[in-house]
């Protein structure tokens, strides 16, 4: 079974630039999460879907910061304009649905400068 | 929104000596419990779970984890570490849907 797929796996841009990640969740799975994860701390939730539906964005900076799952099965997660404080690793992660575990990609490395 | 608490955020033991991890949230209806450990250069994997039923659950390579509902405390456990578990633990809970997770213990195993 393929896991999670995420790209591009590093991006370096300039702080006012616009960037976007693609994710693939497994096949078959309902539920799909964006975390961000800062240097040194646990991943924090942005935004969580099921199927095309968000379910989740509170912590979201809904100023800059966008998503969206069309078709329910892949995803992208915006960010326009960036900030220095946005440099981390945005993982994508999906599960069969609300109520069991999350399987995680690799994580795109984002540096803003 | 629940909350989750590890401490200790850096540990570092010799082979064979024993872990325990702690990890305390704070959420009071029904949770789901989580272990995930990242490798360095790896992703997030899941170690163990617990979603209901004996509090003490197995994971793989020999981790363990007990669920004392009284105390909000999942913590982890493995009597006797590799040099292969070093790594970055992470304790999540689920509750009302949404998945949290604490700040992660770097572990690192001496030989």
């Amino acid at each position: 079974e393929a896991g999670v797929a995420q790209s591009p796996r590093y991006k370096i841009i300039e702080k006012r630039q616009s960037v976007a990640f693609w994710c693939n969740p497994i096949s078959g799975h309902a539920t799909l999460y964006w975390y961000q994860q800062i240097l040194g701390q646990g991943p924090k939730l942005l935004i969580q879907f099921q199927n095309n539906g968000v379910v989740d964005d509170s912590q979201l900076p809904k100023d800059r910061f966008s998503a969206e799952r069309l078709k329910g099965v892949d995803s992208t997660l915006k960010i326009q304009p960036a900030k220095l404080e946005d440099s981390a690793v945005y993982l994508c992660a999906s599960s069969r649905d609300q109520g069991t575990e999350a399987f995680f990609g690799q994580g795109t490395r984002l540096t803003v400068v | 929104a629940q909350s989750v608490s590890q401490h200790n955020h850096h540990v570092i033991l010799s082979e064979a000596a024993s872990l325990e991890l702690g990890c305390n949230y704070s959420y009071g209806g029904t949770v789901n419990l989580f272990w995930y450990v990242q490798y360095p250069g790896q992703h997030l994997q899941l170690l163990l779970k617990y979603f209901s039923g004996d509090p003490l659950v197995k994971g793989i390579k020999g981790f363990e984890a007990e669920f004392i509902k009284s105390k909000f405390s999942f913590n982890l456990r493995k009597p006797s570490v590799q040099w292969s578990d070093t790594a970055e633990y992470f304790c999540a809970v689920r509750g009302n849907n949404r998945l949290a997770f604490g700040k992660g213990n770097q572990v690192v195993v001496i030989p």
